[in-house]
C-alpha cells in the first residue's frame, strides 16, 4: 500500500496568496482528517471528513480556511488568503471503518513570507 | 474539551538508557495510541491499547492502558540512535467524540551515542 499521499511536501508563499494543499488516503478508507503542526500548539485537528462528508470542522481556525472532498481518494486544504501566521506542517491522516488507528501523511510543510 | 498532558516535554539520554513517559487525562478515554514522528515525516503508529490495564509490547516498547482509563505509558528499554524523534499519545474519547483523537503535546526524545 502507498500509505497516505500528500503534495506538495513543501510550499513557499507570499502572503496573501491562495494555497492548496492536496491529500489521497489509503485506498478503501473512508475517514479523512487535517491536522496543523506547530512548535507553539502541536498537533490540532482542522476538519474530518467521514464518507466525503465533513462532519466536524470546529477546528477550522477562519473563513480563509476551507476544505472539500470530492471523492473518496482525493481531498484538499485551501488558504485563501494566505497568512504569515498560517506557516505549519498540514498533515493529512485517513482511517478505515470500525477502526481507531489513523494514518499519517508525510506532511506539507507551508512558509508564508 | 479532552486536554492530554504528556511528559516529560523533552529527554536527553545516553544510548543504551531506558525511558519512560506518560499521559494523563482529566477525562476518560477508551483508546491510547502512541505514535513517533521523525524528523520531516508524519506520525507513524507504535502501539494500540483498547482495554483498561492492557499491557502490549512492540520490541523494545511497551506501552499500557492505565486501570483509571486516564493515563497511559511508553517505556522503551535500551534506547538506541534512531529512537531519536517526537512521541505522541493520543486517546479516543466515548461517545460521539469517538470518532476524532486527542493528542498529547509531544516528547522530544534525543539520545547520545
Amino acid at each position: 500500500d502507498a500509505g497516505v499521499i500528500q503534495s506538495p511536501r513543501h510550499e513557499v508563499t507570499e502572503m496573501g496568496q491562495e494555497v492548496t494543499l492536496r491529500c489521497k488516503p489509503i485506498s478503501g478508507h473512508n475517514s479523512l482528517f487535517w491536522y496543523r503542526q506547530t512548535m507553539m500548539r502541536g498537533l490540532e485537528l482542522l476538519i474530518y471528513f467521514n464518507n466525503n462528508v465533513p462532519i466536524d470542522d470546529s477546528g477550522m481556525p477562519e473563513d480563509r480556511f476551507s476544505a472539500k472532498m470530492p471523492n473518496a481518494s482525493f481531498s484538499t486544504l485551501k488558504i485563501q488568503p494566505s497568512e504569515p501566521r498560517d506557516s505549519a506542517v498540514y498533515f493529512c491522516a485517513s482511517r478505515s471503518t470500525g477502526d481507531y488507528e489513523q494514518f499519517f501523511g508525510p506532511g506539507t510543510r507551508l512558509t508564508v513570507l | 474539551g479532552q486536554q492530554l498532558n504528556q511528559s516529560p516535554q523533552s529527554m536527553f539520554i545516553q544510548e543504551g538508557e531506558d525511558v519512560s513517559m506518560n499521559c494523563t487525562s482529566s477525562s476518560i478515554f477508551n483508546t491510547w495510541l502512541w505514535y513517533k514522528q521523525d524528523p520531516g515525516e508524519g506520525p507513524v503508529l507504535l502501539i494500540a491499547l483498547y482495554k483498561a490495564g492492557e499491557l502490549t509490547s512492540n520490541g523494545r516498547l511497551t506501552a499500557q492502558f492505565g486501570i483509571t482509563r486516564k493515563d497511559s505509558f511508553l517505556n522503551i528499554s535500551a534506547s538506541i540512535p534512531s529512537d531519536v524523534g517526537i512521541y505522541f499519545c493520543a486517546g479516543r474519547g466515548p461517545g460521539g467524540a469517538g470518532n476524532m483523537l486527542t493528542f498529547g503535546g509531544g516528547t522530544r526524545l534525543m539520545v547520545k551515542p
